[in-house]
């Protein structure tokens, strides 16, 4: 099956600063999401993304669908962005979304 | 808008009891899905469903049933519970199978003890 690694596993930044996620993935794909995980444990929806770029405020991703790769920019982070990121994908065959192991991220004050 | 109602939202379980874990959604989504969470391992999917009435294994799917006679609920079953099924539960929906975006109930954190 489809596999989907993420890097770096973990993260840990001063407030302000700016930051890169990447998920790499080893087929090609119809759907690729990105979420964050809280501390409380829900999962939030940050980008469907299978193709292109998208913008939500401080955060963006961009996913290169022919090169197998999509990214997470944070920017201008905050304590509120402390969490675990998930990449998760699903291609042609699959029925639902697998997912990658997550970064884990800590921002400090 | 509820979105993906799980319940309950936690519970602690004597091994070799029966346990069924509830989910309900609100958006008229054809899919549903049981995932797992374990440290380390990330979300692993138990079982899935693609619409009503018809129902697929995942990448764990054992110890676990279900059954989607409705288009809004998607009940997960342990028929007899083991200390290795202790984890957190998620149930997620999606208007068709795979390719749409998908959203996640708040999850379940079971104790087998």
């Amino acid at each position: 099956g489809i596999q989907v690694e993420q890097s770096p596993p973990d993260l840990i930044l001063q407030e302000g600063a700016n930051s890169t996620l990447r998920c790499n993935f080893s087929d090609s794909v119809n759907n690729l999401q990105w979420f964050h995980q809280n501390p409380w444990g829900q999962l939030i929806n940050l980008f469907y993304i299978p193709s292109g770029t998208k913008q939500n405020g401080r955060l963006s991703a961009t996913t290169v669908a022919t090169e197998r790769y999509s990214l997470l920019y944070i920017s201008s982070s905050q304590t509120t962005d402390s969490g675990v990121y998930f990449c998760a994908v699903s291609n042609q065959a699959g029925t639902a979304l697998i997912f990658g192991k997550g970064t884990t991220l800590s921002v400090s004050s | 808008i509820a979105g993906i109602t799980q319940a309950p939202t936690s519970q602690i379980l004597a091994a070799g009891r029966r346990m069924t874990l509830r989910c309900t959604q609100d958006m008229r989504h054809n899919a549903m899905y049981w995932y797992r969470q374990d440290l380390g391992l990330g979300l692993r999917l138990i079982h899935y469903s693609n619409t009503a009435g018809t129902t697929g294994k995942g990448e764990v799917p054992d110890g676990y049933s279900v059954s989607r006679a409705n288009t809004d609920d998607f009940p997960l079953t342990l028929a007899s519970a083991v200390p290795s099924q202790t984890s957190v539960y998620f149930c997620a929906s999606s208007a068709s199978a795979g390719n749409t975006e998908a959203f996640f109930g708040q999850g379940t954190r079971l104790t087998v003890v």
